[in-house]
This record gives structure tokens, sequence and C-alpha cells, in this order.
């Protein structure tokens, strides 16, 4: 399996503050055919299923909002939130789904101070 | 709109069998993996396996032994049964759509306990 690690594990910010998420693949999950990194972030809040933010690494899902952005290649990638908002306390995943067995990252907690 | 709404037994003896079910309404139920997806209380989310509409599927390797997705597609539906459960199988289970995950069912809490 390809095994996803994140950091950091929690961070807290205060309004308006960038807030930065790292995720690393154990492996690349660059597929040189199409230049694509099978690589998603996902935002999940208390009692909710996780909602889809990024997909390809950089592409955002209709109706995220422009403050979410990732970016990276092959083995390390970055979700960045410019601008924290109240609604933006949720923990954070990354996926990749370059592999048949889908894997995780063990998520980050995002706290606003 | 697509909607996915999942049913099954939410407590379960030790070494009994789990069974969930996952109906999609809405959209096409061609062109897509549907997934299992499980979240053990407070701990990160982990893929149990697929399946798409010819029946093909793939399992998570450690769980493989005791997990059996199936396909009705004239219902639009698909299903999840994981046997033997223990503790350790106690945890949210959602079902989903595609790769990456853009739908996912409202989630069943599945507690195993004698």
């Amino acid at each position: 399996d390809i095994v996803m690690t994140q950091s950091p594990d929690s961070l807290a910010a205060s309004l308006g503050e960038r807030a930065t998420i790292n995720c690393q693949s154990s492996q690349s999950v660059l597929y040189s055919s199409n230049n694509k990194n099978y690589l998603a972030w996902y935002q999940q809040k208390p009692g909710q299923p996780p909602k889809l933010l990024i997909y390809w690494a950089s592409t955002r899902e209709s109706g995220v909002p422009d403050r979410f952005s990732g970016s990276g290649s092959g083995t390390d990638f970055t979700l960045t939130i410019s601008s924290l908002q109240a609604e933006d306390a949720a923990v954070y995943y990354c996926q990749q789904y370059y592999s048949t067995s889908l894997t995780f990252g063990g998520g980050t907690t995002v706290e606003i101070k | 709109q697509v909607q996915l709404r999942q049913w099954g037994a939410g407590l379960l003896k030790p070494s009994e069998t789990l069974s969930l079910t996952c109906a999609v309404y809405g959209g096409s139920f061609s062109g897509y993996y549907w997934s299992w997806i499980r979240q053990p209380p407070g701990k990160e989310l982990e893929w149990i396996g697929e399946i798409n509409q010819s029946g093909v599927t793939n399992y998570r390797p450690s769980l493989k032994s005791r997990v059996t997705i199936s396909v009705d597609t004239s219902k639009n539906q698909f299903s999840l049964r994981l046997s033997s459960v223990t503790a350790a199988d106690t945890a949210v289970y959602y079902c989903t759509r595609g790769r990456p995950i853009n739908y996912w069912g409202q989630g069943t809490l599945v507690t195993v306990s004698s």
C-alpha cells in the first residue's frame, strides 16, 4: 500500500491567517502517461462525511471557495487555506487514488484561535 | 443530484457478519467505482474495497479474507458483507462513489460488542 503521511497533526491559527497542511506519499502518485497526480484533499466536520475539496492535486471541486488551493507533485503535496474563516475548522485528509488500494493520510485538525 | 442512502444493522456481536446496503439515486450507476470506507471513532479513514457495475472488485488486502462487496445494477444498489467481526471493526461505515470520492452516504455507526 502507498502510505500517506500528513503534517502537522493539528494546527491553530487566527481568522484571516494562512494555514498550510503537508502530505507525503511513500511512492510517487504521478502517472507519467497523463502527467496527473492522483492526489485529493477532503474536509471533514464533526458528524459529517468528508467533503472533496481538491483533486488531481490542484483542481478545486465545484463550489469550493478559492481560498483553498492545492499544490505539489510526485510525493510531496500541500493544501493551503489562504485566509482562515470560522467555518474552516475541521479535519483535513489527503488521499491517493493512484493505486488499486485507496489510502488516506492520518488527518490534520485545523482549529481557529 | 446524486444521493447515496445506506442502511444495515448497527449493533453486532463478535463473530457475526456485518451487512450494509447502499442505494444510489440520481446520476449514472455505470462508469464509476463504488466503495465502502470506514472510520473508527476518533480515527482516520480506511478504505475497505470497491466494485464497478460489472462486478469487478478490489479489496483492502488486510480485510480481503472477510469482505464481500456485491452489486445489484437493477436496483442501483451495492452491498458490503464483513464476516467474523470483532470490536476492532467498530466504526462508522460509508458508501461512496468514484475516484476521487465526490459522493458519500450519510454513514452508519456499526458497533461490535458482546
